[in-house]
């Protein structure tokens, strides 16, 4: 079984400072790491993920991650977030083998204050 | 053109109703997911279809069954509604069955109270 858990509920940060939120997870298996965004009011959104290769992945949007596999991490980190950046944001793994079941960490809320 | 859909949005019902929630994905994908988010905002899966066959099912009370008519839907039907039910549930689509690797597409969520 695989869990996942993010250290930070909240994060608060001003406009154009950088951010870094944190998930750690355990497995006994391989796993592939995702973070998946909630803007409000809507569903999740994929940001990025670690599939295999260079550990360090990066989104569209300035977003990137980490897999530091002795430290079960995969942290996200941004130089210089935005306000549109306000969101709920959800570290998952998935077991390598078998049928995709991604197991979610708690949600890390981060605010952007102008 | 929306690609994962739900209805209704919004549900508030009695506790001891049954009720039903739809999902439609126009993705043309193999794979859909029920998802539960508590107060919490913890998300889990529930059930699983790949071509209108179920391939995960979680620890879920049986009052809780999934259909799949075709593989673009996959609705959720409450029996005995409880209170403990509230919550928001969202509905996913993946193209493939077996791929850990695929990225989810998420519906926008329906949030149930249980009065």
């Amino acid at each position: 079984a695989q869990s996942v858990t993010q250290l930070d509920s909240q994060v608060p940060v001003f406009e154009e400072a950088p951010v870094e939120l944190r998930c750690n997870y355990s497995s006994s298996v391989s796993v592939y790491l995702f973070w998946y965004v909630q803007y409000p009011n809507q569903g999740l959104q994929l940001l990025l993920k670690y599939l295999s290769g260079s550990t360090l992945v990066e989104s569209i949007n300035g977003f990137e991650a980490e897999f530091n596999k002795s430290q079960t991490s995969f942290h996200l980190r941004k130089p210089s977030v935005h306000i549109s950046d306000t969101a709920e944001y959800f570290c998952a793994v998935s077991a390598v083998q078998g049928a995709q079941k991604l197991v979610f960490g708690q949600g890390t809320r981060l605010t952007i204050n102008p | 053109d929306t690609a994962v859909s739900q209805t209704p949005k919004y549900l508030v019902t009695q506790m001891g109703n049954d009720k039903s929630i739809k999902c439609e994905q126009n993705l043309g994908h193999d794979t859909m997911y029920w998802y539960k988010q508590d107060s919490k905002k913890f998300l889990k899966i529930m059930f699983s279809y790949n071509n209108k066959e179920l391939i995960i099912n979680e620890t879920v009370p049986n009052r809780f069954s999934p259909k799949s008519p075709d593989k673009a839907h996959l609705n959720l039907h409450i029996n005995s509604l409880e209170l403990g039910d509230s919550a928001v549930y969202f509905c996913a689509s993946s193209q493939g069955g077996y791929a850990s690797t695929d990225t989810q597409y998420f519906g926008p969520g329906t949030r149930l109270t249980v009065l």
